[in-house]
């Protein structure tokens, strides 16, 4: 079973819709949540950090996390057609030996249609 | 402009026949890694330096090795690429270390024959 488990879609939504993007993971050790946005024939870029469970939001950007649950969502409202891309989902832990270790989710993709 | 650079972005290659990739940040930072990206898998990563002269393997380090001589440059090196190592690779960078703000190169994309 894999650490972190993600949909790859696609998932295709109307432009102005609210995008509800997810992922599960099995270990109980990850402590910082991350979203990452990739646009094809792109690196990967930063949109949302967070430690805590609960909601962090920027602009039209929500970020959730439930630790009880093992689930974190990526909401995006009102969204454009400059939302699609392939957005990924980041844990990250702490390791007995000391440092930490980063694991991606597969990732999921959005195609937002006018 | 901050930013990561990659070079060659595409390469096609024959089994054994060594070749580098480089990478180079101008954002003075001390952190750099590689990742393979393939799908179903995600990024993985393959090597990571937390500064000059400090390297340290990441997930799936075998068949490749890295330098870091620089502060500036990272290159990731395939000796003797084999097929399997036909991937999407991004090089990133970060200020001090993994748990900063990572950021990513444009990707190189490898196939090897």
């Amino acid at each position: 079973q894999k650490e972190v488990e993600q949909d790859p879609g696609p998932l295709s939504v109307p432009e102005g819709a609210i995008v509800s993007l997810n992922c599960t993971y099995s270990n109980s050790a990850f402590q910082y949540f991350m979203w990452y946005r990739q646009y094809s024939r792109k690196g990967p870029e930063l949109l949302m950090y967070t430690y805590s469970s609960g909601n962090k939001e920027d602009g039209r950007f929500t970020a959730q996390v439930d630790k009880s649950s093992k689930y974190i969502s990526l909401f995006i409202r009102d969204s454009q057609p400059s939302d699609s891309a392939t957005y990924l989902c980041a844990m990250m832990r702490g390791l007995a030996g000391g440092g930490n270790k980063l694991t991606f989710g597969t990732g999921t993709q959005l195609k937002v249609e006018l | 402009e901050a930013q990561v650079t990659q070079n060659p972005r595409y390469l096609i290659t024959v089994t054994g026949k060594k070749l580098t990739v480089t990478c180079s940040q101008n954002m003075n930072h001390e952190y750099m890694s590689w990742y393979r990206q393939d799908p179903g898998l995600g990024l993985r990563q393959i090597y990571y330096s937390m500064n000059v002269e400090v390297t340290d393997k990441g997930d799936v380090p075998e068949g490749y090795k890295v330098s870091r001589k620089e502060k500036r440059n990272f290159p990731l090196i395939l000796e003797s690429p084999s097929p399997n190592q036909t991937s999407l690779y991004f090089c990133a960078s970060a200020q001090r270390g993994i748990t900063d703000t990572q950021y990513f190169g444009p990707g190189t994309r490898l196939t090897v024959l």
